[in-house]
């Protein structure tokens, strides 16, 4: 069963512009994480915080979390055209074994 | 390029063959990892391997899907008496340890005619 669920499901900009992605989520989790998949191919990961941490930055990137109402954000800055992608968050949920995707937010970046 | 590999890119089968993909992580990884993903959606996942342990199943479609990882190394997912509701796209994804990123592999496509 999906966990997390990404907002908004669809999301186009200019390049230059900033990209915010949320996520909510259900239950406790261990970590949160962010992958990117371009059409047809398989998915990379972006970045990872833990459910002890509140903000992250990885280049451009910046994700925040809050355990308290279980939501978490993406921030892309300065987009680019070659950020076009889907991107997704996936929880690590306490006492289980499996990691739990949202469907993602289709990101367009316009030249 | 992520470093795990997965063979075939591409299936397809008529309704009611076995097929099995095969998928190769990255050599130290001991967690292994088995997602279906339909369009438009994200990844589901069927399974995991600790080693050649395979820890947990229960999430696996139905009795007609299977995986092994015979020697901790390399991986196969079988489904057996394919539907045309297999299709999709299986990935696989590998780990050092539990709770860290997920390397993916580029997937195989299976169409089910």
């Amino acid at each position: 069963s999906q966990q997390g669920e990404e907002d908004p499901q669809a999301l186009s900009i200019q390049e230059g512009e900033n990209a915010t992605m949320n996520c909510s989520y259900k239950t406790s989790i261990n970590n949160l994480q962010w992958y990117r998949q371009n059409s047809g191919r398989g998915l990379v990961h972006l970045i990872l915080i833990r459910s002890n941490e509140r903000e992250k930055h990885s280049g451009r990137l910046r994700v925040t979390l809050d355990t308290s109402k279980k939501s978490s954000s993406l921030l892309i800055t300065a987009s680019r055209a070659a950020d076009t992608a889907s991107y997704f968050c996936a929880t690590d949920p306490y006492n289980n074994n499996d990691m739990r995707f949202g469907a993602g937010t289709r990101l367009t970046v316009k030249p | 390029d992520t470093g795990v590999s997965q063979n075939p890119r591409h299936k397809i089968t008529k309704r009611g063959q076995n097929v099995t993909f095969r998928c190769d992580p990255i050599s130290e990884h001991n967690r292994l990892y088995w997602y279906r993903q339909t369009l438009g959606q994200g990844p589901e996942f069927l399974t995991y391997f600790q080693n050649e342990a395979q820890l947990e199943k229960s999430r696996l479609l139905s009795d007609r899907f299977s995986a092994e990882r015979p020697k901790g190394s390399f991986s196969t997912l079988e489904i057996q008496r394919t539907e045309q509701g297999d299709s999709a796209m299986y990935l696989c994804a590998s780990s050092l340890v539990e709770g860290n990123e997920q390397f993916f592999g580029p997937g195989t496509r299976l169409t089910v005619l």
